[in-house]
């Protein structure tokens, strides 16, 4: 059965530091990974979908990268905004059943 | 293009009402599934459908039943609400298994 797993649970970080999301995965068999945006009351936002065959995915500040044979997938934020506060979720997709979700990383940007 | 929409956005029910939550999506996607959401443990997937006429059961399937008789609609149906069913309900869907997962905005419930 797959697993996925975050960590940390939470991070805080002063404004306009470069930051690291971890996500690992038990079963190294996937077809993507989709990393999300959730803010508080809300539902959640795609950020990046990497498909397997992928190693990163980029858009703006946001890189994505992916290393399957390790089950790891790692979300770098660049210079971060007190915007970027939200809980960033990874979810991976493995063919059997729709997605597989880890409990997310709640991250507070301080100005 | 509205994307995925859930009604209703907040739910109250009493113990041993039944309801019915409703998602729809306008992008022709044929993969729609419902999570519920509780602190400390995730997303937890209910039920998906692959397609129209086509469901299946998820991880928490106990208490809720799903059709999908038209690809657009996918509805949840409580069918005796416990306290336990309290949880953020979110409905998303995705061209593909491998495609991009489009979430709506989710429906609150409460059970007393």
């Amino acid at each position: 059965k797959q697993e996925v797993t975050q960590i940390p649970a939470a991070l805080s970080v002063p404004e306009g530091e470069n930051l690291v999301l971890n996500c690992s995965f038990t079963d190294s068999a996937i077809y993507n990974l989709q990393w999300f945006r959730q803010d508080p009351g809300k539902g959640l936002t795609s950020l990046l979908l990497i498909q397997s065959s992928q190693r990163e995915q980029t858009s703006g500040r946001l890189n994505a990268s992916l290393d399957k044979s390790s089950g790891r997938s790692t979300l770098y934020i660049a210079a971060s905004q007190p915007g970027d506060s939200a809980t960033y979720l990874c979810a991976v997709f493995s063919g059997n059943t729709p997605l597989v979700f880890g409990k997310g990383t709640r991250l507070s940007v301080i100005a | 293009n509205a994307g995925v929409t859930q009604t209703p956005k907040f739910q109250v029910l009493k113990t041993g009402q039944s309801m019915t939550l409703q998602c729809a999506q306008d992008m022709n996607h044929e993969y729609m599934s419902w999570y519920r959401q509780d602190p400390g443990m995730g997303l937890r997937l209910i039920h998906y459908s692959v397609g129209a006429g086509i469901t299946d059961q998820g991880e928490v399937p106990n208490g809720y039943n799903v059709s999908r008789s038209t690809t657009e609609d996918f509805p949840l149906r409580l069918l005796s609400a416990a306290p336990s069913q309290t949880s953020v309900y979110f409905c998303a869907s995705s061209s593909s298994g491998w495609g991009e997962q489009y979430f709506g905005p989710g429906t609150r419930l409460t059970v007393t």
